[in-house]
């Protein structure tokens, strides 16, 4: 079975610009959550969907959000880039969003913001 | 407090020792753990979860959850230099309705020839 799908892997944009990551998860999976990762804070969350609804926020401005179709499949989007977001963003999937669900991570983009 | 915390090392054993690695939270309503290793310049890999009190094993990993304490670990038998990674403690609860995971800073193992 595929694991979950990242695309791109690497990304380079400026200050001020837009970005959209995308993520398919392990086929059957249908709960998407993403992830910040920098060397100061660490994993943090940013957002997990279900059925293409929002079910949590992460403590992060407004200029970062997301979305989920109906085939599970999920995106990001950080608007006005500022150089802090520079980071690796991980999607991490699971079957259901249950409290024991197990979430299995993709290989992440790397986003640098010049 | 931080939410989850780890001692970032580096915890340095040789091979064939037992690591033992240790995360302490401050939620008391946390429901779910989990142990992740992540290699440098890789992405998080789940390699253990547990949601009861006690110990789980999975071949040469053990996890162990104290509830009472908030304290959960992860020892790792037979170390081999393989498992020279950083490794992630997260607890999982549930809010606002949906799940939300937060990860300790890590830490980092060295296993020597």
């Amino acid at each position: 079975k595929a694991g979950v799908t990242q695309t791109p892997r690497y990304l380079i944009k400026t200050r001020g610009q837009q970005v959209t990551l995308s993520c398919s998860p392990i086929s059957g999976h249908r709960s998407v959550s993403w992830y910040q990762q920098t060397p100061g804070q660490g994993l943090q969350f940013l957002f997990e969907y279900f059925s293409e609804t929002q079910r949590n926020k992460g403590n992060f401005p407004g200029r970062f959000s997301g979305r989920q179709f109906s085939n599970s499949r999920s995106e990001m989007n950080v608007s006005t880039l500022e150089l802090g977001d520079s980071a690796l963003y991980l999607c991490a999937s699971s079957l259901v969003p249950d409290k024991n669900n197990e979430q299995f991570f993709g290989p992440g983009t790397r986003l640098t913001v010049l | 407090q931080k939410e989850v915390e780890q001692n970032s090392g580096p915890l340095s054993v040789p091979e064939g020792a037992i690591a033992s690695l240790n995360c302490t939270y401050s939620d008391r309503v946390s429901q779910s753990f989990f142990w992740y290793r992540q290699y440098s310049g890789k992405s998080p890999e789940l390699i253990m979860s547990i949601y009861s009190n006690g110990d789980k094993e999975d071949g040469r990993f053990t996890a162990q959850l104290n509830k009472a304490s908030q304290y959960v670990s992860l020892l790792i038998r037979d170390s081999q230099p393989s498992d020279s990674a950083t490794y992630l403690c997260a607890v999982n609860r549930v809010t606002g309705g949906g799940n939300k995971l937060t990860f300790g800073t890590g830490t980092q193992l060295k296993v020597e020839l």
